[in-house]
């Protein structure tokens, strides 16, 4: 069965305190892997995708990298702005994400 | 440009009323999904349209549920003889094409709630 498995479930951080988050997944065809921010009572918010092994995105204090089991959201030096829940989602069947249950990350000042 | 938009933003209704949830895509975007977040559960498909083919139910969780897409764009998800179960935030999002590993752009979501 197709399953995604996000670690920790929820993490919290001083401002400053770099950290990473954890995807993992199995899924008999990966197409891409998807990161989203989740604000409270808003939609997901499109981060990255990532499509084969090896691959890495950046964008301001965030890095995503994949493998073949598992990806890896890097938050480098965090601002409480960067508080939310953290979504990984896997497409193995042209459309259909897969979501893992999300990590709620909380910065403090 | 705008984005995904949803209507309601939120929803109260009592048990066994029917209800419907609006979805209006980006401009462009030929695929539309559904999806639905129950508190402590993760996004759960429901859904998902591409262009003039029969739409994917496959998530649909019983046959009170049901959705068309008229035009090509504007979407609406039913809940028929809603249940206190039902009540989740209910979202959309949609994609430039469906098959492709594309990108979903997610609405605001409907919160639904079912007394």
């Amino acid at each position: 069965e197709d399953q995604v498995t996000q670690s920790p479930e929820a993490l919290r951080l001083q401002e400053g305190e770099s950290s990473s988050l954890n995807c993992s997944y199995t899924v008999s065809g990966l197409r891409g892997l998807f990161w989203y921010r989740q604000d409270p009572g808003k939609g997901p918010e499109f981060l990255f995708t990532l499509y084969s092994a090896g691959e890495e995105k950046e964008k301001e204090r965030l890095k995503a990298t994949l493998t073949k089991k598992e990806s890896f959201l890097h938050i480098t030096a965090p601002k409480p702005e960067d508080s939310a829940t953290y979504l990984c989602a896997v497409d193995n069947q042209g459309g259909k994400l897969i979501f893992g249950q999300g990590t709620e990350l909380s910065v403090k000042p | 440009g705008a984005g995904v938009s949803q209507s309601p933003s939120n929803k109260v209704t009592e048990k066994g009323k029917d209800v419907e949830l609006r979805c209006d895509p980006i401009s462009g975007h030929t695929a539309l999904y559904w999806y639905r977040q129950s508190l402590g559960q993760g996004l759960e498909f429901l859904i998902y349209f591409q262009g003039n083919s029969a739409p994917d139910k496959s998530g649909l969780p019983s046959d009170r549920f049901s959705a068309e897409r008229t035009g090509g764009s504007v979407s609406t998800l039913t809940i028929q003889r809603t249940q206190q179960e039902d009540s989740a935030v209910y979202l959309c999002a949609s994609s430039l094409a469906a098959g492709l590993t594309d990108t979903q752009y997610f609405g605001p979501g409907t919160r639904l709630t079912v007394l």
